[in-house]
């Protein structure tokens, strides 16, 4: 029923560890995305994805990687997490016209200890 | 660049006033379009209105009333006749034609007490 939904909500690890974030959507678009939120609330893009393709990597360090195995998932892996890293990471889509909103998933809260 | 500047950082009010939230964004582009996404307690975002560059027509839509003025570079919205549950995290956005992101102001918190 969900329109985008990202597992887990909550992620607590430790320094060094790799993890991943997987996000679906079932409305069909053809644009997803992933944003990181840190601790001020500030709202970033990360990457954008356009039919699988990387359209847009906001200079995010490589040690995030981004994985579209089709137009419903994108993915994020995330190696040798930091404490830096800790943030909120929102996974979103919409239909590729510009002229239409971006429908977000309810967000995972990653705590790197 | 695009840059969306939110001045209000936290807006305190009591039920059943009103609250107006500012957004001011710059551009070179003829071609934009403006958001208001709102973001309660529980974290989530949840899209509020959507305007287009080519169209000024201001509306209402229920208790949400939004001005856009291309002179000034304004978006703003309105919230009439505020309640506790409109608290929460407001964020104005903008995305240009041809470009897959949304780019951000920094939020206004609005705290209506009861």
């Amino acid at each position: 029923d969900t329109a985008v939904s990202q597992t887990p909500k909550y992620l607590v690890t430790q320094m060094g560890n790799d993890k991943s974030i997987k996000c679906e959507q079932n409305l069909g678009h053809d644009t997803m995305y992933w944003y990181k939120q840190d601790s001020k609330k500030f709202l970033k893009i990360m990457f954008s994805y356009n039919n699988k393709e990387l359209i847009i990597n906001e200079t995010v360090p490589n040690r995030f990687s981004p994985k579209s195995p089709d137009k419903a998932h994108l993915n994020l892996h995330i190696n040798s997490l930091e404490l830096g890293d800790s943030a909120v990471y929102f996974c979103a889509s919409s239909p590729a016209n510009e002229n239409t909103e971006a429908f977000f998933g309810q967000g995972t809260r990653l705590t790197v200890v | 660049a695009q840059k969306v500047t939110q001045a209000q950082t936290e807006i305190s009010v009591v039920e059943k006033e009103d609250v107006t939230l500012d957004c001011v964004y710059e551009t070179r582009d003829t071609t934009y379009y403006l958001f208001w996404y709102k973001q309660p307690p529980s974290g989530e975002l949840v899209f509020l209105i959507r305007r287009n560059s080519f169209d000024e027509q201001n509306e209402i839509s229920g208790r949400y009333s939004w001005n856009f003025q291309k002179s000034t570079s304004s978006f703003n919205f309105t919230i009439t006749a505020s309640q506790v549950v409109d608290s929460a995290v407001y964020f104005c956005a903008l995305r240009f034609r041809d470009d897959y992101k949304l780019s951000f102001g920094a939020g206004t918190t609005v705290t209506v007490r009861a």
